[in-house]
């Protein structure tokens, strides 16, 4: 059981759109369509952004959205806001009720 | 509202075991919906899936911490509990408790959605 490839970082000006990929294998991201991804703050426990690979929990904004080609998933931010810049993960399900993140993104809004 | 807390030492000894409770509040650990695990993230790096649990005692593990890992659950107390043995200065990090919903379908079977609800974490130390 792999971790999950993240970009180390990627960044955006206010208003504009970013995009972060999560690369895993065809045991995990290929072949669920189960990826959730998490904004974590600074000393503060992650928080579930998009579960399902697109599916939001109630609560969060719809500038939040998640998609998924093969292997790889990826989480977009429309119309960027500097609450926005957090470290980001993906994770993924792994069959056998196990789970695998990714390495993280810190993501910061110019 | 569901509210989980960790609780336990904040410094453990090298080679000694680390125990941790997760407390669960405004919720059932029993519910047939969730399953309940433990990550962990070292200081300044990323998070790690280390196990989870389901109310019937199912337990799941990583496989890189397999062996020196043990979750169990006490529903009477509505808490579920970790034990790492043999810990080395790189178990040094903030321990997560947090609830997974699951669900089923006939071609992937049982299967968790993501981690929905989170602790706010507690940092363990190893060190003597």
């Amino acid at each position: 059981q792999s971790a999950l490839t993240q970009p180390a970082s990627v960044s955006g000006s206010p208003g504009q759109s970013i995009t972060i990929s999560c690369t895993g294998t065809s045991s995990d991201v290929g072949s669920y369509n189960l990826v959730s991804w998490y904004q974590q703050h600074p000393g503060k426990a992650p928080k579930l952004m998009i579960y399902e690979g697109s599916k939001r929990p109630s609560g969060v904004s719809n500038r939040f959205s998640g998609s998924k080609s093969g292997n790889t998933a990826s989480l977009t931010i429309s119309g960027l806001q500097a609450e926005d810049e957090a470290d980001y993960y993906c994770c993924s399900y792994a069959g056998s009720s196990t789970s695998v993140f990714g390495g993280g993104t810190k993501l910061t809004v110019l | 509202q569901l509210q989980l807390q960790e609780s336990g030492p904040g410094l453990v000894k090298p080679s000694e075991t680390l125990s941790l409770t997760c407390t669960v509040s405004g919720g059932s650990i029993s519910s047939s919906s969730y399953y309940w695990g433990w990550t962990r993230q070292p200081p300044g790096k990323g998070l790690e899936w280390i196990g989870s649990i389901y109310y019937s005692g199912s337990t799941y593990y990583n496989p890189s911490l397999k062996s020196r890992v043990t979750i169990s659950v006490d529903t009477s107390k509505n808490q579920f509990s970790l034990k790492l043995s043999s810990v080395t200065a790189a178990d040094t990090a903030v321990y997560y408790c947090a609830r997974l919903p699951s669900d089923y379908d006939i071609l992937t079977g049982y299967y968790v959605t993501g981690f929905d609800y989170w602790g706010q974490g507690t940092l363990v130390t190893v060190s003597s």
